[in-house]
Order: C-alpha cells, then structure tokens, then sequence
C-alpha cells in the first residue's frame, strides 16, 4: 500500500485554468506539506499543515491554496493556472516529533500551457 | 536566500568508487541533517540522518559526516553501484519532521559508471 499518495500523476492544462491535487497519507501521520519542484530539481516547501492548522505559508502566489478535510488529506488548489506555475508537486507527510523522518508521494506533473 | 548549500551539481564516479556530496548551512538553529535520495520520476525518500550531538553516522555503505563548528556536513557512498545513481539531496530543519519541514540542498546529480 502507498504511504502517501498523489493524484493525478500528470496533469496538462490551459493558462488561467483552475485545478486541483489531491493528496492522501495511510500513515497516522498529523502534519502534512505541500512542495513544489521546479524545472532545476529544486525542492521547495509551499505549505505545511498540522492538526488541520497551516502552519507555514512561504512566498507562495494565493492562487494557490491547500485545504484539508481530515488529518489523512491535504489537497491543493490553484487558481488562474499560470506558465510559471508548471512544476512538479509533492505531498508528503510526517508525525510532529522532533527527528521524524518525512515521507514523499511520487510527486504530480503539473504543465500549464 | 539559501539556507543549504550543495555542491557539486553533479558528479560521475566509477563503480566501486567512494562518491562524495558535501552541504553547507548558514542557520545555526538548524538540528537536523536529513540525506533524500530520488529516482527518476520517484518522489524524494530518506537515506540517512544525523543530529549536531554526533560527529559521523553510518548506515551500510552509507556515511554521514558532520562537522558543527564549520556548519558543514556531506555524504559518503562507499563502493558505489550503478544503481546509487540518482539525484542526491541534502536537507536541514530546526524541528526534524516537524511543522517547519525541511530546508532542501539544490541536489547532485550522480551517475555510477559501470
């Protein structure tokens, strides 16, 4: 069984499109995280949430937003998709303990055209 | 700002080889130094991790170094094998897995030669 899971795998849509990423962990895990990777390989965390609290948002465009249901789902939603918007996304997910090792979903390919 | 810094970008080693990442970090706040590994179209998974308290960690063919007063650690892969290649990341947080998340290296790319 999937730890963390992502869907969709790839995902193409037009400019100023809105989607959505949706996220789920099997874990038990309460804290829960968006990153987004660019082009470079470049890992960089979007939000975090704990307990169904956002806990970090980064420099990240309110285009995009995450919304939680329970502690087993965080999914992503971005609004008027734009060309620099195409990256890969990964959901991952940990337990809010001090050394706790972070798991990753397999990533969704976002490509805004 | 870049908070971890990774070197080199990329790096070819022979197998049997010892391939070596090195990271650098700026936040003194940081405790913990987490190595991801990725594969091509995988999401990142964990290698290794050490806390500041130890000086080196070994996990198999796998070595963490980390030096506190110089702000540095890196990775060691000894006897590499073809399939160690992959794109390498190092990380730091100020709270393990927790809420703050990890801090990511721009990652090394490496590929073991046969």
């Amino acid at each position: 069984d999937t730890a963390v899971s992502q869907t969709p795998k790839y995902l193409v849509t037009q400019m100023g499109n809105d989607k959505s990423i949706k996220c789920e962990q099997n874990l038990g895990h309460d804290t829960m995280y968006w990153y987004k990777q660019d082009s470079k390989k470049f890992l960089k965390i979007m939000f975090s949430y704990n307990n169904k609290e956002l806990i970090i948002n980064e420099t990240v465009p309110n285009r995009f937003s995450p919304k939680s249901p329970d502690k087993a789902h965080l999914n992503l939603h971005i609004n008027s998709l734009e060309l620099g918007d195409s990256a890969v996304y990964f959901c991952a997910s940990s337990l809010a303990q001090n050394g706790n090792t972070i798991y990753f979903g397999e990533g969704s390919w976002l490509t805004v055209v | 700002q870049q908070q971890v810094k990774q070197s080199p970008q990329s790096l070819i080693v022979q197998k049997g080889g010892i391939s070596i990442i090195n990271c650098a970090y700026e936040n003194t706040a940081f405790d913990y130094f987490p190595w991801y590994q990725q594969f091509p179209g995988k999401g990142p998974a964990l290698l290794i991790a050490i806390r500041p308290d130890v000086s080196e960690k070994k996990e198999g063919r796998f070595t963490i170094s980390f030096n506190k007063s110089a702000k540095q650690f890196s990775l060691h892969i000894m006897d590499s094998q073809p399939g160690d290649s992959a794109t390498y990341f190092c990380a730091a947080s100020t709270d393990g897995g927790g809420a703050d998340g990890l801090t990511f290296g721009k990652g090394t790319h490496l590929i073991i030669q046969p």
